[in-house]
């Protein structure tokens, strides 16, 4: 089966760096997305990564390692309405679109 | 503003009811798809619709019975519910077919979801 690992939840400052991680076991292998989902509505998409290497989307990083089975999330600059669920997904096969999700991170950011 | 669309946004359901969800997508994408989420768990996917066809059926019980008359549309029929079916459901779309040897970034798109009680 799919297994996608993510911490649970955590707790950051206003201001502050925080680096959610991701380590995925999966059958194959066709890109890693990060979706923001505040609570009560839809998850969001954030960022995709198919090749290893850092990708950058303003206050948003995300790295992947393939090797490793592994990714990461970086939110600078964080502010109070970063406070949301981070949801970690691998599409595990090309020719269609499935995507295989962890359980989330509960981000929640303190003044 | 997501371009997918979910009614109702909120549902409340005794087990002997029959009960619609209804989701539409504005994307012009060809797959759609049916998730649960409970309470500290991953989103479970439950269906998946390639143009209009059904392309996966993750296990899920017969009293949850899903509907695509076209690529836009999509529901899921409930009947005889249990406490336990008590979760989000989420609809989402996407285009079909995302990848090569290198995928793309075409994910799919959610809609805000269905809060569902059953009594």
């Amino acid at each position: 089966g799919q297994n996608i690992d993510q911490p649970t939840e955590m707790t950051a400052t206003e201001g502050a760096i925080v680096q959610i991680n991701c380590t995925y076991q999966t059958s194959g292998f066709n890109g890693l997305f990060w979706y923001q989902q505040h609570a009560g509505e839809a998850p969001t998409f954030l960022s995709y990564n198919v090749l290893d290497g850092l990708e950058e989307k303003g206050r948003f990083s995300s790295f992947l390692s393939r090797s490793k089975g592994y990714s990461y999330l970086l939110l600078k600059e964080l502010q109070m309405k970063d406070s949301a669920s981070y949801l970690c997904a691998v599409r595990d096969q090309a020719g269609a679109n499935n995507l295989f999700f962890g359980t989330g991170t509960r981000l929640t950011v303190i003044p | 503003e997501t371009g997918v669309t979910q009614t109702p946004r909120h549902l409340v359901m005794g087990m002997t009811n029959k009960k619609s969800l209804k989701c539409e997508q504005h994307l012009g994408h060809n797959a759609m798809y049916w998730y649960k989420q409970s309470a500290k768990k991953p989103l479970e996917l439950m269906f998946v619709y390639n143009f209009k066809e059904q392309t996966e059926n993750n296990s899920v019980p017969s009293r949850f019975s899903p509907e695509c008359p076209n690529s836009s549309h999509l529901f899921l029929h409930l009947h005889t519910l249990q406490p336990e079916d008590s979760a989000l459901y989420l609809c989402a779309s996407s285009p079909w077919g995302a990848g090569g040897l290198v995928g793309t970034q075409e994910t799919q798109y959610f809609g805000p979801g269905t809060r569902l009680l059953v009594l």
